[in-house]
């Protein structure tokens, strides 16, 4: 069964400054997924990684995978507070018919 | 605009009614899910149609129904069997269950006193 997990769950950060989340899966996986919410919103997708070293970025934000570690990392350069937010990681496990199992979450909160 | 609608955005219900959230998509997407959102909790998947008129139980189905008689629409009923129904719902939809991209509509939020 696979199972997703996110650290940390929370996250207080200075804008400026540079922090990293993880994603940990359990089992061999086909995809990667990042999710961005803003409170009371639904999600809004970031980044689909598809193979082992695969690596996306798109402004301040970048992910990675690396399906050896069944790892998967966010990193935020230089945050700014319109980061702030929940992230989630999700993945869809192989053979799974596209279910996706999610991460409970990284809350993210980019102080001035 | 494509795109996938919910409605309504805000649901508020008596504990024993049954009650139905909306979920529409004109993206012409084959396959669509179900999942619901607790405080502080990512999603898990309540069900999921691969094609109309099929669907399959997800990680927790009990207490919930579907329906898929047309491409476009996959209501789901909140019956009174379910014991903690108050929660965020969230429809997705992708072209297929292969499909790279999972759509996720605006949400409804359910509470049920």
């Amino acid at each position: 069964e696979l199972k997703v997990e996110q650290n940390p769950l929370f996250l207080s950060m200075q804008e400026g400054k540079n922090y990293t989340i993880y994603c940990n899966y359990s089992t061999t996986s086909d995809r990667l997924y990042w999710y961005r919410q803003d409170p009371g919103k639904s999600l809004e997708s970031l980044f689909v990684l598809l193979s082992n070293g695969a690596v996306k970025q798109e402004g301040r934000l970048m992910a990675s995978l690396d399906t050896k570690a069944r790892l998967s990392t966010l990193h935020i350069t230089a945050a700014v507070h319109d980061l702030s937010a929940t992230y989630f990681c999700a993945s869809n496990g192989r053979g799974s018919q596209g279910n996706l199992i999610f991460g409970k979450g990284t809350k993210l909160s980019v102080k001035p | 605009d494509g795109g996938i609608t919910q409605s309504p955005k805000y649901l508020f219900r008596k504990e024993g009614q049954n009650v139905t959230l909306s979920c529409e998509q004109n993206l012409n997407h084959d396959a669509m899910y179900w999942y619901r959102q607790d405080p502080g909790q990512g999603l898990r998947l309540i069900y999921y149609s691969q094609i109309v008129n099929d669907f399959q139980k997800g990680d927790i189905a009990e207490g919930y129904s579907v329906s898929r008689e047309k491409k476009e629409s996959f209501p789901l009923t909140v019956t009174s069997a379910q014991k903690n129904p108050t929660a965020f719902y969230l429809c997705a939809s992708a072209g297929s269950i292969y499909s790279y991209e999972q759509y996720f509509g605006p949400g409804t939020r359910l509470t049920v006193t």
